[in-house]
């Protein structure tokens, strides 16, 4: 089955630094990766729609210069939390469909990220 | 009201009981319905996915979709400790839109 490995599994930074997290579809092209939140006991919130050679599309209310997504090839999509806060720490997840099936293959998650601000 | 809505849990079974989880939904456009199951700090994989009315099974699992009633089920058999989880169902309306989650519903299988 298509596997999406997501990089790195967790990671603790201060307070307003950057961190980059990187989402890759290992045995299929992904022209679209989705970027999820998901707070403690709670479902995915989508945050952002990451097309292969294009600008992100982001939720209502998440903030595009804070939360940097680039999708520079078909298997790497990455975000980038910038000046990174303490209500900022979350579990991040992203996801991406496999196309070579059916038109409404389901999504593929990666096993997530999780950010911890100090 | 929200789109999706699913019982939080905590469910909690004895070791081969036959769970039962649902999730009911108010967008008629909703053609396409996924479970996922996701462990503690790890990204949700995939178990079922239907798109039609009816049951389908896979080995332990069975989703079964009620369309008429917006409502849709995963039928867990023979439930064993490595089932505890939180089991999230999702639905989309295809043709490139958004998926829409439950909450989840964590499940606890004792031995």
């Amino acid at each position: 089955g298509a596997v999406v490995s997501q990089h790195p599994s967790w990671v603790i930074c201060k307070s307003g630094t950057s961190v980059k997290i990187e989402c890759r579809s290992l045995d299929f092209q992904a022209t679209t990766m989705f970027w999820y939140r998901q707070f403690p006991k709670q479902s995915l919130m989508l945050m952002a729609t990451s097309n292969e050679g294009s600008k992100a599309t982001y939720e209502q209310g998440v903030e595009k210069d804070k939360f940097l997504i680039n999708h520079a090839s078909l298997t790497l999509s990455t975000l980038t939390v910038t000046s990174a806060h303490p209500e900022d720490s979350s579990f991040y997840i992203c996801s991406a469909r496999d196309f070579r099936g059916q038109n409404n293959s389901p999504l593929h998650f990666g096993n997530g990220t999780r950010l911890t601000v100090t | 009201q929200k789109e999706v809505e699913q019982d939080p849990g905590p469910l909690s079974v004895p070791e081969g009981a036959i769970v039962s989880l649902n999730c009911t939904y108010s967008n008629s456009a909703f053609q396409y319905f996924m479970w996922y199951r996701q462990y503690s700090r790890k990204g949700p994989e995939l178990l079922m996915y239907t798109y039609s009315s009816g049951n389908k099974e896979d080995g332990r699992f069975t989703a079964q979709v009620d369309k008429s009633s917006k409502y849709i089920s995963l039928f867990i058999r023979d439930s064993q400790p490595s089932d505890s989880a939180t089991y999230l169902c999702a639905m989309t309306a295809g043709g490139g839109n958004k998926l829409t989650f439950g909450t989840g519903t964590q499940l606890k299988v004792e031995l």
